[in-house]
């Protein structure tokens, strides 16, 4: 198992563009989190999908969108980055099962607006 | 809803000397308790973690933590550091029942071990 994988590793965006980054998993988790690491913040979940096919907002969605079109992916869209979206983006996952509640992260995507 | 403070932001400590660092929650329910090690320009990586049974648990390379539901805390501890347990460690917890999804994650404590 390749466990939770993010693309790209590193980014440099200027202000205005837009990106995806994708997060995958083959361990067949039906939950799947995207968080930003700031320093002194810790991590803060940002949108989060619960199935195929949902979606839901963290604690901080705004300029985020995201999509969950097939079980094993989980997509953060930047529509137009601005700079206070430089941060270290981390995407997790974990099983539904009650009593396995241990979350998998992936390596990280470190983003830098300009 | 449940919450997580870590008190301290930063913990020195010298090679073989023993450490705590701590967490204490909120939380109305019931909750499942972790530990998250971080190690630098990597992901996260799971400690330990307390699910229910014993309040002592133990992780890997040998951290252990107190799950003490009267003083809602969950600190971890290590008996003697190495430089190698340099990191970022953070304190999440999980509501146990009802369906919620999100844990929530502690600010982190940064463990810097000097020779």
């Amino acid at each position: 198992n390749a466990g939770v994988t993010q693309t790209p590793k590193f980014r440099v965006l200027k202000t205005g563009q837009s990106m995806t980054l994708l997060c995958a998993q083959d361990m067949n988790h039906e939950y799947m989190y995207w968080y930003r690491q700031d320093p002194g913040m810790g991590l803060r979940l940002i949108h989060y999908s619960v199935g195929e096919g949902t979606t839901a907002k963290g604690e901080v969605p705004d300029g985020y969108n995201v999509s969950r079109l097939k079980k094993q992916n989980f997509l953060l869209g930047l529509e137009s980055a601005a700079p206070s979206q430089t941060s270290v983006y981390f995407c997790a996952s974990r099983p539904r099962l009650a009593g396995l509640d241990t979350q998998y992260f992936g390596p990280g995507t470190r983003l830098t607006v300009l | 809803a449940q919450s997580v403070t870590q008190l301290d932001s930063q913990v020195p400590v010298f090679e073989e000397a023993p450490v705590e660092l701590r967490c204490n929650y909120s939380s109305s329910v019931s909750v499942y308790l972790f530990w998250y090690v971080q190690y630098p320009n990597q992901g996260l990586q799971l400690l330990l973690k307390y699910l229910s049974g014993s309040t002592l648990v133990k992780g890997i390379n040998g951290f252990e933590a107190e799950f003490n539901k009267s003083q809602t805390s969950f600190h971890l501890r290590k008996p003697s550091v190495h430089i190698s347990d340099t990191a970022e460690y953070f304190c999440a917890v999980s509501v146990a029942s009802g369906g919620s999804y999100i844990p929530t994650f502690g600010r982190g404590t940064s463990l810097i071990v000097h020779p």
